[in-house]
């Protein structure tokens, strides 16, 4: 059971570059998150797809972009990578997005030089 | 912002010894869940909580739904060197939007030899 899958584990960016983070489930679940971590502040919520079709801001959004490819894949972009940029980027997925536990993927450590 | 505030932020124990920690919120929550995480790890769910004054056991670890919904408490026993980590509470507020869970900042539990 693969449950949340992240690529890349590991991305070094120099300022002003873009790349995409993905994530894919392989769980059926309706519901995907990105979250990001930062020491001292726990996990704070990028932008989230209640379904397919459909995403929304969370907490943090700025500077972030992302696309719900289909029902498993949820991407994660950075336009203009910034220094203050550099985190522990999750993905988590739950069956619905309003009571129902969420399964993270290991997530992508992204340095921002 | 960070709505539940987790206590403590760390704890030094010797193994064997029972461990507990807390999250508080002025908010309601209708689901309470808590995580642990490895080093280089994802989040891993260990207990699920849907009911006012639900207790729920998973081995070691008991944890409880307060009965105000506004708290939850997590025990683990007889502590062992692999439940080193960092553990997370996390909610879904009441009458909230689809917007996945509010994290507390984490209880980073070290146990001294």
């Amino acid at each position: 059971n693969a449950g949340v899958t992240q690529t890349p584990k590991f991305q070094v960016l120099k300022t002003g570059q873009s790349m995409t983070l993905q994530c894919a489930q392989d769980m059926n679940h309706n519901s995907m998150y990105w979250y990001r971590q930062d020491p001292g502040m726990g996990l704070r919520l990028i932008y989230y797809s209640a379904s397919e079709g459909t995403t929304d801001k969370g907490e943090v959004p700025n500077g972030y972009n992302v696309s719900r490819l289909n029902k498993r894949e949820f991407s994660l972009r950075l336009e203009s990578a910034a220094p203050s940029q550099t985190s522990v980027y999750f993905c988590a997925s739950s069956w619905d997005s309003l009571n129902t536990e969420a399964f993270f993927g290991q997530g992508t450590r992204l340095t921002v030089v | 912002g960070q709505q539940l505030n987790q206590s403590p932020q760390s704890m030094f124990i010797q193994e064997g010894e029972d461990v507990s920690m807390n999250c508080t919120s002025s908010s309601i929550f209708n689901t309470w869940l808590w995580y642990k995480q490895d080093p280089g790890e994802g989040p891993v769910l260990l207990i699920a909580l849907y009911k006012a004054g639900e207790l729920t056991s998973n081995g070691r670890l008991t944890a409880q739904f307060g009965i105000t919904r506004k708290d939850s408490f997590l025990n683990i026993s007889a502590s062992i060197p692999s439940d080193v980590g960092i553990y997370f509470c996390a909610g879904r507020k009441s009458g909230g939007g689809a917007d996945g869970l509010t994290f507390g900042k984490g209880t980073h539990l070290i146990i001294q030899p």
